[in-house]
């Protein structure tokens, strides 16, 4: 089945502890993306890539990371996770960017950081 | 800059009436569009796309939408509302290239039996 999978699904951590979201797709797609859903504000891009070691920033990245060693795998990094990065995590990917193939996304990760 | 407008933060109406849920973007040139929903506890799912081709759009369950670009809106309709039907919905533009996606704060619907 083709899919995005995102883990874990909820995580609780505690401020300034590193943490990792794996974000994997199995649709050989290149474009990839992390976005963060808070109340009221819908889904706000943090990072992006077009494609392997190819990253760029979003709307929201301070406090972030990524990579994209593998065309699969695209892993969201908090090294020193804030309260304020509580949020809703979802990623997404797309054979290409733009309207034509239409993206896929994940289930979504819940973070609580206390 | 680029935006998206859901105009209403939540919507609520009867089961079996109809479903209107309002989207205006800014933009200079035509973008393509797309409504998501969001049910309780679960990811993104499509439900319809516009890419140029016909303005009005029908997408899964019975939504369907209509772009008219001279009053830059993408408005989602259903005739009748359903109880499944309740959810979160997002108005989505792509302005192409790499950033790819811009959402809408979106609109809760709620269903009364």
């Amino acid at each position: 089945e083709a899919q995005v999978t995102q883990n874990p699904r909820y995580l609780i951590t505690v401020t300034g502890k590193k943490l990792t979201v794996t974000c994997s797709q199995n649709m050989n797609h290149e474009y990839m993306s992390w976005y963060r859903q808070d109340p009221g504000l819908g889904l706000r891009q943090i990072y992006y890539s077009m494609n392997v070691e190819v990253t760029d920033k979003g709307d929201v990245p301070e406090g972030y990371k990524v990579s994209r060693k593998e065309k699969r795998n695209f892993p969201l990094i908090l090294e020193s996770p804030s309260p304020n990065q509580t949020s809703l995590y979802f990623c997404a990917s797309s054979l290409v960017p733009g309207p034509i193939y239409g993206y896929t996304f994940g289930s979504g990760t819940r973070l609580t950081v206390v | 800059a680029q935006s998206v407008t859901q105009l209403d933060s939540h919507v609520s109406v009867s089961e079996g009436t109809p479903v209107l849920l309002r989207c205006n973007y800014s933009s200079s040139y035509s973008p393509s569009l797309f409504w998501y929903v969001q049910h309780p506890n679960k990811g993104l799912q499509l439900l319809l796309k516009y890419t140029s081709a016909a303005t009005l759009v029908k997408g899964i369950n019975g939504f369907e939408a209509e772009f008219k670009k001279s009053e830059t809106s993408f408005h989602l309709t259903k005739p009748s509302a359903h109880m499944s039907d309740a959810a979160e919905y997002f108005c989505v533009v792509s302005w192409g290239g790499r950033r790819a996606l811009t959402f809408g704060s979106g609109t809760r619907l709620q269903v009364q039996p």
